[in-house]
């Protein structure tokens, strides 16, 4: 069983539509999470960042994490074209390496 | 916000010879920098950690004589494929924090296409 688990999609939404995206993990000694997004051919991006359990909103983006299910999730709402990328979920124990999920591609058609 | 860069974007050699790819933090400094691989369609799958000063800590079934990285100064790191094959054709990604930031804040590098003939 991988550490972190991710539905790779891909994921397929019109314009304007509340996509969610969800990690599952299994080593309850994570404690920070994050989400990237890349694009093809290019670095990770950072998107959001959390460290306890609830709620985190930025723009479009939030993130929600729920230790307790060992769950997270982030939503896009109002999601745009320009948001068709890959959304890697990652965590660590708080030792910086990062331990990603395998990505869910998100295409979002206009 | 804080700046990762890696050189070159995109390198192609022939198999048995060596590639350098450097990793630089542009405007912070960087105590410690990871590098990872991402296979097509595959998540990034951390190779090493590189330490300034010291010897970098490899992850298990990774060769560090074939992946030598160095991390001379606070501001670089450089991975070297050593004799490469085709099957070490990949992206190649860093990441580093700052030295003074939260345990999260770690800034990716736009990453390196290696391919091997």
């Amino acid at each position: 069983q991988k550490e972190v688990e991710q539905d790779p999609g891909p994921l397929s939404v019109p314009e304007g539509a509340i996509v969610s995206l969800n990690c599952t993990y299994s080593n309850s000694a994570f404690q920070y999470f994050m989400w990237y997004r890349q694009y093809s051919r290019k670095g990770p991006e950072l998107l959001m960042y959390t460290y306890s359990s609830g709620n985190k909103e930025d723009g479009r983006f939030t993130a929600q994490v729920d230790k307790s299910s060992k769950y997270i999730s982030l939503f896009i709402r109002d999601s745009q074209p320009s948001d068709s990328a890959t959304y890697l979920c990652a965590m660590t124990t708080g030792r910086r390496a990062l331990t990603f999920g395998s990505g869910t591609r998100l295409q979002v058609q206009p | 916000g804080a700046v990762v860069s890696q050189h070159p974007s995109w390198v192609i050699c022939k198999s048995g010879t060596s590639v350098k790819i450097e990793c630089r933090s542009l405007d912070f400094q960087a105590t410690t920098m990871f590098w990872y691989r991402q296979f097509p369609k595959q998540s990034l799958m951390l190779m090493a950690t590189s330490n300034e000063g010291s010897k970098a800590t490899y992850e298990q079934g990774v060769e560090k004589d074939k992946f030598l990285i160095n991390h001379a100064s606070l501001t670089l790191s450089t991975l070297t494929v050593t004799s490469a094959h085709p099957e070490d054709s990949s992206f190649y990604i860093c990441s580093a924090g700052d030295r003074g930031g939260n345990t999260g804040e770690l800034f990716f590098g736009e990453g390196s296409r290696l391919t091997v003939l």
